[in-house]
């Protein structure tokens, strides 16, 4: 079964303070996302990965970059946490022959 | 933008009646999903309906398209507790960028 997981699951922040969060998944999947998701907007694409060493801006990237050092991993990196980037991060993969995204468990972000 | 939404923000219904949501979006697109939410989890796919397609079926599930209004609309029928979620629509123009996700309709199960 596809698998995608996040860690931690949980991160309380510092305003200013860098933060890193990961995601793996075992599906072998080209493409991988981070979103994130907030009370009133849904899922928003923060970036997005076509493979190994690819990264590229979705539509709210600022404050944040992406690192995707192989197939199977996918980092969003926040350098300097500021209290609007508390949130809700998903990270999905998808096949690129066919349009689903798996999902991971999300993590719960939040910058004091 | 919001290129995708749902119609309604809540429904509730009691176990064993069917309950529809419905979606609208704003561009061609090449396939419509629908993803299902429960809480404290990621988002999962539930059934993916292509821009030629009118109708998908999946189990309890029937999804429905109509590219000239623009709309899709999701039924689950014989509802059980464990149905309720937060159903999102999703489309895609280009699936290396993502999915737009409408804002979501939660839907409620009771016994």
């Amino acid at each position: 079964e596809a698998a995608v997981t996040q860690s931690p699951r949980n991160k309380v922040a510092v305003t200013g303070g860098k933060v890193t969060l990961s995601c793996n998944q075992t599906n072998n999947h080209n493409n991988m996302y981070w979103y994130r998701q907030d009370t009133g907007h849904g899922l928003r694409l923060i970036h997005y990965s076509y493979g190994a060493g690819s990264t590229e801006k979705g539509d709210i990237p600022d404050g944040y970059k992406a690192s995707r050092p192989s197939q199977e991993n996918f980092s969003l990196i926040l350098e300097l946490a500021t209290p609007s980037q508390t949130s809700v991060y998903f990270c999905a993969s998808g096949d690129g022959d066919r349009v689903e995204q798996y999902f991971g468990p999300g993590t719960r972000l939040t910058v004091l | 933008s919001q290129l995708a939404e749902e119609n309604l923000w809540a429904l509730s219904v009691h176990e064993g009646e069917s309950v529809t949501v419905n979606c609208s979006y704003k561009t061609s697109i090449t396939a419509l999903q629908w993803y299902r939410q429960k809480s404290g989890e990621g988002p999962a796919q539930l059934i993916l309906i292509r821009s030629n397609e009118r109708e998908k079926r999946n189990g309890r599930l029937r999804a429905t398209l109509d590219t000239s209004s623009q709309s899709s609309s999701l039924s689950i029928t014989a509802t059980r507790c464990e149905d309720t979620a937060v159903y999102f629509c999703a489309t895609d123009d280009n699936y290396a960028q993502g999915l737009t996700f409408g804002l979501g309709t939660r839907v409620s199960v009771f016994p």
